[in-house]
């Protein structure tokens, strides 16, 4: 059973859509992340959400929205899509904002932007 | 958090130790060593962290410094499948928190 998944797995669109990436969780974790890649590799948080509460928003465009219906779900909308959104974004849980434990990944969402 | 600085590739022969080293001399008191690995087009996987004390698992041994100056991953009997980039990342406590990814380490493990 798949711990962290992601939907689409792959999403090719227009520049100037709207699109959204949807994460569940099934490991009961309280705390859930969006991470994105680029094409350089580099790993960055975008957000945190911590029993649907927002507690890290990292310096991101506006265009970017997340949302967090319940503690197992943390989706990304994307308005208004532009060429250097290409990226790979990852979502991720862990069990609560400690330091005690480790993040759990799912497979990511290879987004291209056309 | 604590910046890391690992070197960005080794190679290592199959059935032998792979030793990855970190240094993260500007740690603090608080903050732990986590390390994570990236095999190609997957996802970051968690691999083990530790505070000061010696750290194992089913999947590698985490050796700290005295000094928390720097660590050393080690992959006992590295396979082909270890082959991945190795990020070790220096977290605080906090709600706030987070991990933030460096370049890491590229292991090649050859035949």
């Amino acid at each position: 059973d798949t711990a962290v998944s992601q939907t689409p797995k792959y999403l090719v669109t227009q520049m100037g859509n709207d699109k959204s990436i949807k994460c569940e969780q099934n490991l009961g974790h309280d705390t859930m992340y969006w991470y994105k890649q680029d094409s350089k590799k580099f790993l960055k948080i975008m957000f945190s959400y911590n029993n649907k509460e927002l507690i890290i928003n990292e310096t991101v465009p506006n265009r970017f929205s997340p949302k967090s219906p319940d503690k197992a779900h943390l989706n990304l909308h994307i308005n208004s899509l532009e060429l250097g959104d290409s990226a790979v974004y990852f979502c991720a849980s862990s069990h609560d904002t400690g330091v005690g434990y480790g993040y759990t990944f799912g497979s990511g969402t290879r987004l291209t932007v056309v | 958090d604590a910046k890391t600085t690992q070197p960005p590739s080794m190679d290592c022969a199959e059935g032998r130790a792979a030793n990855l080293p970190c240094n993260h001399s500007t740690i603090s008191g608080n903050e732990y060593v986590y390390w994570y690995r990236q095999i190609h087009s997957q996802g970051p996987q968690y691999i083990i962290h530790g505070l000061k004390n010696n750290e194992t698992n089913e999947m590698a041994s985490l050796i700290i410094t005295e000094d928390r100056k720097s660590s050393t991953l080690i992959l006992p009997h590295a396979t082909l499948r270890d082959t991945a980039v190795y990020y070790c990342i220096v977290r605080g406590t906090g709600t706030a928190s987070k991990l933030t990814f460096g370049t890491g380490t590229r292991l090649q493990v050859t035949l």
